[in-house]
């Protein structure tokens, strides 16, 4: 069935590093995708989306990349900072679904000095 | 600008009861998208309204009602309270259909059915 998921539950990252969040996704008539960033005790906060027609789509200090081929999608973090520990979504969605997205397990990121 | 508000923040529920949590959109936007999140099952959808038209609806029982108004706020109703019921609601927003434009998230209410 429909689904989009995450390859990590956790991921530890050492501050100024790089962060790379992988998700898979099996719709294949999803054409949109979304990056949301949940800190606790918060609502998802939109960091990214890219459409289906495209395969890179840069915004600050991140970048988002989808594979169509695999089905696969990541959220890459430059110089990860202490501000940037918290869950990490995915989500997809079509966009002549309502409102409807699809939301996989969530990773969580967390930043070490 | 204001973002998504919900209320209440935090309720607390005993089995069979009912419950009717508000969601005010951001100003100009009139779609509205209920979402139930769990440890176990994750961010699900509820259901979607549009100018007070439901256009979308997930698997959930028809115990999880919702409407919206002229205004574009919206609540959500379930009824028959059960303790997986247990869960942060969260309410999001977007002028138009998602896709189209961006859909932002409120704080959510936190209900505890005990």
């Amino acid at each position: 069935g429909e689904s989009v998921g995450l390859h990590l539950p956790t991921l530890s990252v050492q501050e100024g590093d790089n962060s790379i969040i992988n998700c898979a996704y099996s719709n294949s008539a999803s054409d949109y995708f979304i990056w949301y960033k949940q800190e606790s005790g918060k609502g998802p906060q939109f960091i990214i989306d890219i459409r289906s027609n495209m395969d890179k789509r840069q915004g600050q200090r991140v970048t988002v990349l989808l594979n169509k081929t695999v089905k696969h999608l990541s959220l890459q973090i430059a110089a990860t900072q202490p501000g940037d520990s918290a869950v990490y979504f995915c989500a997809g969605g079509t966009t002549d679904s309502w409102g409807k997205l699809q939301f996989g397990a969530g990773t969580q990121v967390v930043v070490t000095p | 600008k204001a973002g998504v508000t919900q209320t209440p923040r935090y309720l607390i529920k005993t089995r069979g009861q009912q419950v009717t949590l508000s969601c005010s959109p951001i100003s100009g936007h009139r779609s509205v998208s209920w979402y139930q999140q769990t440890p176990g099952q994750g961010l699900q959808f509820l259901f979607e309204y549009f100018s007070e038209t439901q256009r979308n609806k997930g698997n959930f029982p028809g115990r999880f009602s919702g409407r919206q108004f002229s205004n574009s706020r919206s609540e959500m109703n379930v009824s028959t309270l059960e303790l997986g019921d247990s869960a942060l609601y969260l309410c999001a927003s977007s002028r138009d259909r998602v896709g189209q434009e961006t859909q932002y998230f409120g704080p959510g209410t936190r209900l505890l059915v005990l």
